[in-house]
């Protein structure tokens, strides 16, 4: 069965660079989630769309915006990195009638 | 306001015991609950999940967890530890369908041999 894709896997920035994380959700699922996860840390909800349209949103800094497309995968870009921005992006997917998210392996992005 | 609270950030059993691991939760409405499983370096699994349907779970792996409404809980046990069970974690809680999940802090599980 087909799962959640996320892009790059593996993402070394500098300071104050910018940054962008892609999300290919489940076929047919028209929620994205994204999530982040610090070292040692529980994954933490950033920003959620619901059919191109941002349904809920999280601890997500202001440096950072997203947006889902219409064939609805999504975009995290971050800009103006910080070394705290260190983590594991995570997406995941359902359909928004479901209460099942499915979860992408997640971007490492290191900000050195 | 929701909140998920895991017991014991460190569990540690012998093959072949007994896992319990501990979650309890806080909110306003009654909640869809979930564990999820975290390898090294990989994404979060769904072991089971708990959605009114029935009180005691059954999961992947041999995973099952009981839902208690009158304590609040939602622990996940497993009869027998096999090494592959080692990983790390994490009870979570979703308010309803379509909106984010709240987790706990995790729970790394270490299995001896």
């Amino acid at each position: 069965a087909a799962g959640v894709i996320q892009s790059p896997r593996h993402l070394i920035k500098e300071k104050r660079e910018t940054a962008t994380l892609k999300c290919y959700p489940i076929p047919r699922h028209d929620t994205v989630y994204w999530y982040q996860q610090g070292p040692g840390q529980d994954p933490q909800f950033l920003i959620s769309f619901y059919e191109k349209m941002q349904s809920d949103k999280g601890s997500i800094p202001d440096r950072f915006s997203a947006q889902q497309f219409s064939d609805y995968h999504s975009e995290l870009n971050m800009s103006s990195l910080e070394l705290g921005d260190s983590a594991l992006y995570f997406c995941a997917s359902s359909r928004l009638d479901s209460n099942e998210q499915y979860f992408g392996p997640g971007t490492r992005l290191t900000v050195t | 306001a929701q909140s998920v609270t895991q017991l014991g950030s460190h569990v540690s059993v012998s093959e072949g015991a007994l896992v319990l691991l501990r979650c309890n939760y806080s909110s306003s409405v009654p909640p869809y609950l979930f564990w999820y499983v975290q390898y090294p370096n990989q994404g979060l699994q769904l072991l089971l999940k708990y959605t009114s349907a029935a009180t005691l779970v059954k999961g992947i792996n041999g995973f099952e967890a009981e839902f208690k409404k009158s304590e609040t809980s939602f622990h996940l046990t497993k009869p027998s530890a096999h090494m592959s069970d080692a990983a790390e974690y994490f009870c979570a809680l979703e308010e309803k369908a379509g909106t984010a999940l709240i987790f706990g802090k995790g729970t790394t599980l270490s299995v001896s041999s």
